[in-house]
């Protein structure tokens, strides 16, 4: 079973703090991904991963940066913590498949609030 | 630009009967599709998907339909339940180097009344 874990579940910062968010995955997936869910907008890429040391801009790269240096963990940082950085985020995972199977898989995600 | 787009934010249906949610996309590269359900403080869950060669698939109660020449694919859920009330998101893939990358719709909101 996947299984697709982040740190917290809830976290309030404050303006200009240095944010980090930690997504852990158990199923030797070769891609990571993080998202921020907003309503009305739905999931936006904000980086992703397909290898250790690998990473590759989304969507919504501005104001965030990802470390990933062992396969299972992936790191979002929020540099200087914005309100309008007040959201849902979502860490996913998936294989590296050889076809167009492209299922990921979801953790629960962080809603962080940014004061 | 939205590529996948939702453009029903929510939509009400009484238990038993069908549930048809939409989606279209503009992106012709896109050959994978994918729907996903999201309960309220959770992960999205994988439902259901559709590869470009096919048509339709289905798995119990809910079925995709994929229209190419329309670049629009829907979902049927019957008969619907409480317990179907989520978001649902559809997601698309374009496959080849794309290292599984997805694009996502804005979601819909299903309810289901008893």
């Amino acid at each position: 079973d996947v299984k697709v874990t982040q740190s917290s579940r809830y976290l309030v910062k404050r303006t200009g703090e240095k944010v980090f968010l930690e997504c852990v995955q158990d199923m030797d997936h070769e891609n990571m991904f993080w998202y921020r869910q907003d309503p009305g907008l739905g999931l936006r890429l904000i980086y992703f991963s397909y290898d250790v040391k690998m990473k590759e801009k989304g969507d919504i790269p501005e104001g965030y940066s990802v470390s990933r240096e062992k396969k299972e963990r992936f790191s979002l940082i929020l540099e200087s913590a914005s309100t309008n950085q007040t959201s849902m985020y979502l860490c996913a995972s998936s294989p590296r498949l050889a076809g167009m199977d492209n299922e990921q898989f979801f953790g629960p995600g962080t809603r962080l609030t940014v004061l | 630009d939205q590529q996948v787009k939702q453009n029903s934010p929510s939509l009400s249906v009484q238990e038993g009967r069908i549930s048809i949610l939409n989606c279209d996309y503009t992106n012709s590269m896109f050959d994978y599709f994918l729907w996903y359900k999201k309960y309220p403080a959770e992960g999205p869950t994988f439902l259901i998907s559709i590869s470009s060669i096919k048509d339709k698939n289905e798995d119990g109660r809910f079925t995709v339909f994929l229209n190419k020449s329309a670049k629009h694919l829907s979902l049927h859920i019957v008969p619907s339940q409480p317990g179907d009330s989520a978001v649902y998101f559809c997601a698309a893939s374009a496959g080849g180097t794309s290292y599984g990358k997805l694009t996502f719709g804005q979601g819909t909101i299903l309810t289901v009344h008893p």
